[in-house]
């Protein structure tokens, strides 16, 4: 059960836009449309922000978006604030009951 | 409003155990899976297992089996989370969290942490 694997840091300016991938393999994300991402800003609990891949739920700016495509998910983030600098997390089913994270990613927004 | 109320830091020494609780209020108790993540001093997020509160039943992510056993108690709806023969790598905060209404792949609510230091 190997994490997910995310890249460790991302960055772009306010009003740009950027995307966080999250491969897995065929045994989770490839295999489920269970993918969801949270994000953290420091010494808090995570915040949903998409589940299901691309959906979002009630309260969540629309500048966060989900994809999937094959193994790999990803998060977009348009019009970056500096209130987006947090890390982030990719969160998928791995089958038989069990759940697996990504790494995270630290968002900076220069 | 639904609140997941975790117990207080803990410090251990190397080869103890800890037990780490996790009270919910206002939903009820044995509709909703809860899950325990961890999440090492500058690491990030670390599934440990779930539990189903109806049931009891239990699932495991494979590095925890053996060390950690997740358990309910209906009666004061509450979790616990017991990790057993701690080394200094299991420092970390621990967080409980409940599963959504809409589906169980996603957290919904989360407990506030429990800070696990292992120091000798």
């Amino acid at each position: 059960q190997s994490a997910l694997t995310q890249p460790a840091s991302v960055s772009g300016s306010p009003g740009q836009s950027i995307t966080i991938s999250c491969t897995g393999t065929s045994s989770n994300i490839g295999s489920y449309d269970l993918v969801s991402w949270y994000q953290q800003h420091p010494g808090e609990a995570p915040k949903l922000l998409i589940y299901e891949g691309s959906k979002r739920p009630s309260g969540v700016s629309n500048r966060f978006s989900g994809s999937k495509s094959g193994n790999t998910a990803s998060l977009t983030i348009s019009g970056l604030q500096a209130e987006d600098e947090a890390d982030y997390y990719c969160y998928s089913y791995a089958g038989s009951s069990t759940w697996v994270f990504g790494g995270g990613t630290k968002l900076t927004v220069l | 409003q639904v609140q997941l109320v975790q117990s207080g830091t803990e410090v251990k020494k190397p080869g103890a155990s800890v037990k780490v609780s996790c009270k919910t209020s206002g939903y009820t108790f044995t509709s909703y899976d809860v899950h325990w993540v961890r999440q090492a001093p500058g690491q990030g997020l670390e599934w440990m297992g779930l539990i189903n509160p109806s049931s009891g039943g239990t699932s495991y992510a494979q590095k925890f089996r053996g060390t950690v056993t997740m358990t309910r108690d209906t009666s004061t709806s509450t979790f616990h989370m017991e990790l057993s023969s701690l080394r200094s790598e299991d420092t970390a905060v621990y967080y409980c969290a409940r599963v959504s209404e809409y589906s169980s792949s996603f957290f919904d609510y989360w407990g506030q942490g429990t800070l696990v230091t292992v120091s000798s």
